[in-house]
């Protein structure tokens, strides 16, 4: 059962866009949610987090917008380089053990 | 600094053969140790977790075990491999209050 789900599988958009990616969750004992980018043949690197007492954080290019009662949070990036081509995992934690992750978005960024 | 250190970086084995990849963490102490795997077209899946030595938790039931000889050393093994043991093995740690996770490189799998 995938509580973590990226509806998406890949993401084109231009460079100097908004790269807007998106998760879904169902589990609502979820508290804190995480992405995460991958090039390929590498493990993936944490990007930017939120903790569920917040609707957003900021970091730089990189936004993370929770929707609580939607179930909901995205990843906005902009603008967006080429640079930023990669696969964005979504995650979320009911705790402080277990990751949970969704199945990724690729994003490609156009020259 | 913290670093995390996986190998092979990649694999290739016949189906039946035996299985044993290798994670250690430096620069912490006690720290939470996970198996994940990425297979194509899915996310990643939490194989394994441990919280200390000898403390292992699985997620998925399938034919790969997971030991934590020492506190900072992790081990995915496997008796007889499967073709569909075929996949990216991702070793990652965090500390015990902390959420987020530092993966290392990862594994490449193949089961022939």
């Amino acid at each position: 059962d995938q509580q973590v789900k990226q509806n998406s599988p890949s993401l084109s958009v231009q460079e100097g866009r908004i790269s807007i990616l998106n998760c879904d969750y169902t589990n609502s004992m979820f508290d804190y949610f995480l992405w995460y980018k991958k090039y390929p043949a590498e493990g993936p690197t944490f990007l930017i987090s939120i903790s569920s007492i917040k609707d957003k954080n900021e970091d730089g290019r990189f936004t993370v917008f929770l929707n609580k009662s939607a179930k909901h949070l995205s990843l906005h990036i902009v603008p967006s380089q080429p640079g930023d081509s990669a696969v964005y995992f979504c995650a979320a934690s009911a705790g402080a053990n277990n990751l949970f992750f969704g199945t990724g978005t690729r994003l490609t960024v156009i020259p | 600094s913290q670093t995390i250190h996986q190998w092979p970086a990649t694999l290739v084995q016949p189906v039946g053969s035996p299985l044993s990849l290798e994670c250690t963490v430096e620069g912490t102490s006690n720290p939470n140790l996970y198996w994940y795997r990425q297979a194509a077209g899915r996310g990643l899946q939490l194989l394994f977790y441990s919280v200390g030595i000898g403390q292992i938790s699985s997620e998925v039931p399938q034919n790969l075990s997971a030991s934590r000889p020492q506190d900072r050393q992790f081990i995915l093994s496997s008796k007889k491999l499967l073709l569909s043991d075929s996949g990216f093995y991702l070793c990652a740690w965090s500390r015990q209050v902390d959420y987020g996770y530092t993966f290392g490189s990862g594994t490449r799998l193949t089961v022939v």
